[in-house]
């Protein structure tokens, strides 16, 4: 089945700079891969995604690399902000004809200190 | 907007004691799933559900079952609470690339302790 690495576990910055959480996976059938963003007490809410036929995505400060040969991916957030505090989780799928299922990251904390 | 809802916030049940996790989405979604989420193990599912009536096992399915009588309600039972149960229990619905998202929607959550 499939495997997915997420690194750092907890990432520290100060307000402005850029945060970067990296993901690995191990299955090339996955296809889609969805960032989710959890805020204390909330539920996690999709905030990025990025799909097997694209390399990068940006929306506003944030976004999304994807290397399929290397299989891996990553989030970049730029000029970080206090609001940008929670938990961050990377996930690989196999949409599009596949399994439906996502396999999720162990999630990066992320701390923004003001 | 898609609506996920989850029938309690918190709940405190005895070990031994038959536990119903209720799950409801309004966007006529094929899949449904439940997940738990314990501090630095991230989300890890225990079921999941293609359709009415159908069901498979995600990595964690022992000490719970599911049942989908309707498309849009999927219930989360432990039949015998433990307390290595007590945990944060998530359940989201997705569809897929017919209904043109394959993203997964959360509830927001049922916060499940067992004594």
């Amino acid at each position: 089945g499939e495997n997915v690495e997420q690194h750092p576990s907890t990432l520290s910055v100060q307000e402005g700079d850029s945060a970067v959480i990296k993901c690995t996976y191990s299955d090339s059938a996955s296809n889609y891969f969805p960032w989710y963003k959890q805020e204390l007490g909330k539920r996690p809410q999709l905030i990025i995604d990025i799909r097997s036929n694209v390399g990068e995505k940006k929306d506003q400060r944030i976004a999304v690399t994807l290397n399929k040969t290397a299989k891996h991916f990553s989030l970049h957030i730029t000029e970080t902000q206090p609001e940008d505090s929670a938990v961050y989780f990377c996930a690989a799928t196999e949409g599009e004809g596949g399994s439906y299922i996502p396999t999720f990251g162990r999630g990066t904390s992320l701390i923004v200190h003001p | 907007d898609v609506k996920v809802t989850q029938s309690s916030r918190y709940l405190v049940k005895r070990t031994g004691e038959k536990v119903f996790l209720e799950c409801v989405q309004d966007m006529d979604h094929e899949n449904m799933f439940w997940y738990r989420q314990d501090p630095g193990l991230g989300l890890r599912l225990i079921y999941f559900s293609y359709d009415v009536k159908m069901k498979e096992k995600g990595d964690i399915p022992e000490g719970y079952s599911v049942s989908r009588e309707k498309k849009e309600r999927f219930s989360l039972i432990l039949e015998s609470a433990s307390t290595n149960q007590t945990s944060m229990y998530l359940c989201a619905s997705g569809g897929t690339s017919g209904s043109g998202t394959d993203t997964q929607y959360f509830g927001p959550g049922t916060r499940l302790t067992v004594l």
